[in-house]
């Protein structure tokens, strides 16, 4: 049962403009976002998180938005560069649950020059 | 700080051989996870370790997974006997306690093939 889902394998995007990965979760007890970046034959790379009491979260470039009604993320990416072009995972965890994570299937981001 | 280490970095054995996977977190992490991720999918949590607990298995395939870290610090992820449908990519994460307790460090991983 896929509780934090990708929905989009693939994005395509020219150097310089904005990206957005989104990211839906099915269970209300998820209280921590986070996203992973991940290059070919490397481990995931911590890239930016939020907490379920806020709803934005900025880190340089990269800015994560929640919408708990929604059950909904995304990240955007300003401006994309040709380096951003890796697969991004969007992941959940409960505080209660030791903070272990369930990830989505990942989007492939492609920034072209 | 050093980065969470794994080894071996690729394996190839034949189905029904075992096979052991080594982790050594960042140091002061206290909990360390083995995720397990096969192509085309997000990793999925196989075990998690508190110290030298273990906090949850309860997605660890008993009959042929076994994890142990037994003086809370490295920790050893065994496979015997090997399945064709084991083969993915074995990740290693620690965590370290108080602030961004939520945020997990992961290691390179160990490819696995099992022909």
């Amino acid at each position: 049962d896929q509780q934090v889902k990708q929905n989009s394998p693939s994005l395509s995007v020219q150097e310089g403009r904005i990206s957005i990965l989104n990211c839906d979760y099915t269970n209300s007890m998820f209280d921590y976002f986070l996203w992973y970046k991940k290059y070919p034959a490397e481990g995931p790379t911590f890239l930016i998180s939020i907490s379920s009491i806020k709803d934005k979260n900025e880190d340089g470039r990269f800015t994560v938005f929640l919408n708990k009604s929604a059950k909904h993320l995304s990240l955007h990416i300003v401006p994309s560069q040709p380096g951003d072009s890796a697969v991004y995972f969007c992941a959940a965890s409960e505080s209660n649950s030791g903070y272990a994570l369930n990830f989505g299937k990942g989007t492939s981001l492609l920034v072209t020059p | 700080e050093a980065g969470v280490a794994q080894s071996p970095r690729y394996k190839i054995i034949e189905k029904r051989q075992s096979v052991a996977f080594w982790c050594n977190p960042i140091s002061g992490h206290a909990t360390l996870y083995w995720y397990q991720q096969i192509l085309g999918q997000g990793p999925k949590l196989l075990i998690q370790f508190q110290n030298n607990g273990v906090v949850d298995d309860s997605q660890l395939p008993k009959d042929r997974f076994s994890a142990e870290r037994l003086k809370g610090v490295d920790s050893t992820l065994k496979i015997q006997p090997a399945k064709l449908e084991d083969s993915a990519v074995y990740l290693c994460a620690s965590r370290r306690p108080g602030e961004l307790q939520e945020t997990q460090y992961f290691g390179p991983g160990t490819r696995l093939l099992v022909l």
